[in-house]
């Protein structure tokens, strides 16, 4: 059975940093690519970001492009988010899910989220 | 930047009737569209992937169709626990997007 255990959120000061995880478990992590998905209250799903199987390709959204960095340990079966310069906007629930396969595909099991609050 | 619109964006209906959901693609995305049912407080799950291959959790009474810019997901019977938020999602190109979502309700 899949299983993906996020961690890592909390109130944050708009400015600050954060680093989100994902423990994954009950599949070949490396195989597949993974991503992160965020929901602010209230509202639909947003893609922030995905990395490939290998590692080797990171894509970000527009709206986290530039402070954000996906990065995962494949040793450790671990997907991260790092995030900088926090702005009240970020404030929502961040899922890490897997994809279908090692470079593309849809996501097909999610975890249950971590919430981040920006706010002073 | 792809943009996937669903409509409508809140569905009422009884159960035991049928559900219809559209979602549209500003561009074409072949066949590379998924849609997800989430529940309050749930995490999303994936109902159906390449726009027509419904996952084995889910039963028959969903169904997807279409391909390019037009899509549909029909739930031919309601019940009481498919009442949810229903998401398109395209995976064709970056960046991928979500639709709005599609609430049913009773």
């Amino acid at each position: 059975e899949v299983q993906l255990l996020e961690s890592g959120g909390g109130l944050e000061q708009p400015g600050g940093s954060l680093r989100l995880s994902c423990a994954a478990s009950g599949f070949t992590f490396s195989n597949y690519a993974m991503g992160w998905v965020r929901q602010a209250p209230g509202k639909g799903l947003e893609w922030v970001s995905a990395i490939s199987g290998s590692g080797g390709y990171t894509y970000y959204a527009d709206s986290v492009q530039g402070r954000s960095t996906i990065s995962r340990d494949d040793a450790k079966s671990t997907l991260y988010l790092e995030m900088n310069s926090l702005r009240a906007e970020d404030t929502a629930l961040y899922f890490c899910a897997k994809r279908s396969a090692r470079t593309s595909g849809w996501f097909d099991d999610w975890g249950q989220g971590t919430l981040v609050t920006v706010s002073p | 930047e792809i943009v996937m619109t669903q409509s409508p964006a809140n569905l009422s209906v009884s159960p035991g009737e049928r559900a219809t959901l559209s979602c549209r693609a500003s561009q074409g995305v072949s066949s590379n569209l998924a849609w997800y049912q989430q529940k309050p407080g749930q995490a999303p799950r994936l109902l159906i992937s390449g726009a027509s291959t419904r996952t084995t959790a889910f039963p028959a009474r969903f169904s997807g169709s279409g391909s390019g810019t037009e899509f549909t997901l029909t739930i031919s019977s309601l019940q009481s626990e498919d009442f949810a938020v229903y998401y398109c999602q395209q995976y064709n190109s970056w960046p991928l997007t979500f639709g709005g979502g599609t609430k049913v309700e009773i």
